[in-house]
């Protein structure tokens, strides 16, 4: 199964202020998504990272606001920009593998914005 | 939206079985039915998955009744680290993502 490190894995940060996220994958994947979670909520699905090209964007999510990268088949960002309390949620990277079809989670980045 | 319906919450004692139900009606004939959960503060981790036919592994047993309308989790012997909020997801593929509904959130009792 494949592995995935996200880091930071919790930060307090400002009003304003922007943060981006890492995953790494430990061996290539197909698709790799970014889900958030807010406070006593379910898993809602952000956006599609795709590789060498714009990520696809869920409906209620855009480009502005959670800019996504992917330059590689293991690797992965994404940035809450002008960040406001409301975005204070757990993030969450996953991967599929080509090998199964499972999709694999990292353990998360919780983000408290004050 | 999540194509799913789950109970909110169930009980269990530690050393039963588990039976969590989930309800997906609507599901189309080239979609499997997974199952993860997620105990708190962490990532959903996978348990198990189905087409049509049903699977054990060493985590579950996954019964999915023949017209596909439903499914049931099966933990044959609960332990209190089971306790955890359960998801039923349908998916077509590996290529596509996973929506996920509001889950059941399992606790098991001493």
């Amino acid at each position: 199964s494949a592995v995935i490190s996200q880091k930071p894995s919790r930060d307090i940060c400002q009003r304003g202020t922007s943060l981006t996220i890492q995953c790494q994958v430990d061996s290539q994947v197909t698709m790799m998504f970014w889900y958030r979670q807010q406070p006593g909520q379910s898993l809602t699905l952000i956006a599609t990272a795709n590789q060498g090209s714009e990520a696809t964007y869920e409906s209620g999510f855009v480009i502005d606001k959670f800019p996504i990268s992917r330059p590689n088949l293991t690797f992965s960002t994404l940035t809450v920009s002008n960040m406001s309390p409301e975005d204070s949620s757990i993030y969450l990277c996953s991967a599929t593998s080509p090998v199964n079809e499972k999709l694999f989670f990292g353990s998360g980045t919780q983000l408290s914005v004050l | 939206d999540a194509k799913t319906t789950q109970p909110p919450s169930m009980d269990c004692a530690e050393g039963r079985a588990a039976n969590l139900p989930c309800n997906h009606s609507t599901i189309s004939g080239n979609e499997y039915v997974y199952w993860y959960r997620q105990i708190h503060s962490q990532g959903p981790q996978y348990i198990i998955h189905g087409l049509k036919n049903n699977e054990t592994n060493e985590m579950a047993s996954l019964i999915i009744t023949e017209d596909r309308k439903s499914s049931t989790l099966i933990l044959p012997h609960a332990t209190l680290r089971d306790t955890a909020v359960y998801y039923c997801i349908v998916r077509v593929d590996n290529n596509n993502d996973m929506r996920f509904g509001a889950g059941t959130r399992l606790t098991v009792k001493p």
